[in-house]
């Protein structure tokens, strides 16, 4: 199992620019979650996914977009670019809740907003 | 909303010496989970606490979850240069989510 999966590793947009964050896990797990992390700071919820078709806002939505069309599947879209959002960004799956159960973490993508 | 407080925010120790990182939760917590994350890698699942006053340990790990089940605290013996990382504490209210609390970033001196 390659477990959770995320491209690319590095990114550098300039504002206003958009991309997609891709994340990929072949665990079968319903859950997964985005997040976001800032140097000194924790982990932030931005978005998560209970199953496929269903998202729900996390802690920190705005400037994002996620779509679960499969399983496997949880992109994570940034329409407008912004400084703020300079930042490694995890993806994360679980089987269970993720309030219950282990989350499994992706390597990240480190983006940068100019 | 929950908030979970973690300190001290920064650790840094001779190589040998203890290591408590402890997290705090306004709310009650349904269960507490610690990752550990090394530094330029991602979080990794150390261990899941659920009941009141529960102890658990991994080799020089030692895991502890309140009474009330509002605060935990991990404590490593003995310290090695492998221990360097940030370890997050995550508190649940049965929900979805984790809310993860900001740190204790571990360095170990040999």
């Amino acid at each position: 199992n390659a477990g959770v999966t995320q491209t690319p590793k590095f990114r550098i947009l300039k504002i206003g620019q958009s991309m997609t964050l891709q994340c990929t896990q072949d665990m079968n797990h319903n859950y997964m979650y985005w997040y976001r992390q800032d140097p000194g700071m924790g982990l932030k919820l931005i978005y998560y996914s209970v199953g496929a078709g269903i998202t729900d806002k996390g802690e920190v939505p705005n400037g994002y977009n996620v779509s679960r069309s499969t399983t496997e599947d949880f992109p994570l879209r940034l329409e407008l670019a912004a400084p703020s959002q300079t930042s490694v960004y995890f993806c994360a799956s679980s089987y269970e809740a993720g309030g219950r159960d282990t989350q499994y973490f992706g390597p990240g993508t480190r983006l940068t907003v100019l | 909303g929950q908030q979970v407080m973690q300190i001290p925010q920064y650790q840094h120790v001779q190589e040998g010496e203890d290591f408590t990182t402890y997290c705090n939760s306004s709310t009650t917590l349904s269960n507490i989970q610690w990752y550990k994350q090394r530094p330029g890698g991602h979080p990794v699942f150390l261990i899941q606490l659920v009941k009141s006053g529960e102890v658990k340990k991994q080799k020089r790990l030692t895991f502890q979850f309140g009474e009330a089940k509002k605060n935990s605290s991990l404590h490593i013996t003995a310290t090695q240069t492998t221990d360097v990382g940030t370890y997050f504490c995550a508190g649940s209210n049965s929900g979805y989510a984790l809310n993860f609390g900001k740190g204790t970033s571990l360095l170990v001196t040999p």
